[in-house]
């Protein structure tokens, strides 16, 4: 299994729905992460996570919001999903602990607002 | 201003050629990491290596190096002998601090497109 795993990896939905992104990790870190990624552009930050009670927005928030439910999970949600939001979301988890600092990703999902 | 610039947004190279893709990056902070993600034609993000802004030595990672040069905020990343499955996005990332608030921040990223 996936030490990120990103449910669902693609989906289509109508302009106006809700629309749920899972993300649940087994990598035990307590720092997760939902980015946004554009056809070629890097990826921008939508919310972050440092642990259960510590919610953050991040540079692209509005429109979304998120749970985190437990420590491996979080999610991501578009109330009234609008066509620009369609794009390749990624969850990613982090740890500080040795020293490395760097992220773990999800294998992403696909978005597509018609 | 950006802190982390990609200038190449897009490269041909033929295949068995070593490749380097430009870095650069802004931050007054005195410890930072820096990292270079592949992602694939299929979107998963695939972490390739990382160098600490007070490592003595440039990071390697078999065919991987990263070519840092702290004077001149640059963190290039050299491919050796590549390989038509080189192909593909290559993101380079900053992390600012070592506090617990520091996030990792993106390039626009380079396509790499190898050649048979």
């Amino acid at each position: 299994d996936a030490d990120v795993t990103q449910t669902p990896r693609n989906r289509i939905t109508k302009t106006g729905k809700r629309i749920m992104l899972e993300c649940s990790q087994t990598k035990g870190h307590d720092r997760m992460y939902w980015y946004r990624q554009d056809p070629g552009l890097g990826l921008r930050l939508i919310y972050y996570s440092f642990d259960v009670k510590d919610i953050n927005k991040g540079e692209i928030s509005d429109g979304y919001s998120v749970s985190r439910q437990a420590q491996a999970k979080f999610s991501l949600s578009l109330e009234s999903a609008i066509p620009n939001q369609t794009a390749l979301y990624f969850c990613a988890t982090s740890d500080l602990r040795g020293g490395y600092y760097g992220y773990t990703f999800g294998s992403g999902t696909r978005l597509t607002v018609v | 201003a950006q802190k982390i610039t990609q200038t190449q947004p897009g490269m041909f190279v033929q295949e068995k050629e070593a490749v380097t893709l430009d870095c650069t990056y802004d931050t007054s902070d005195p410890s930072y990491g820096l990292f270079w993600y592949k992602q694939p034609s299929s979107g998963e993000m695939i972490f390739l290596i990382y160098q600490g802004s007070y490592d003595q030595q440039n990071a390697t990672e078999g065919r991987y190096s990263l070519n840092f040069q702290k004077a001149r905020k640059s963190a290039n990343l050299v491919i050796s002998a590549s390989q038509l499955g080189d192909s593909a996005m290559y993101f380079c990332a900053m992390r600012e601090g070592r506090g617990s608030n520091y996030q990792l921040i993106w390039g626009a990223g380079t396509k790499l497109i190898i050649k048979p």
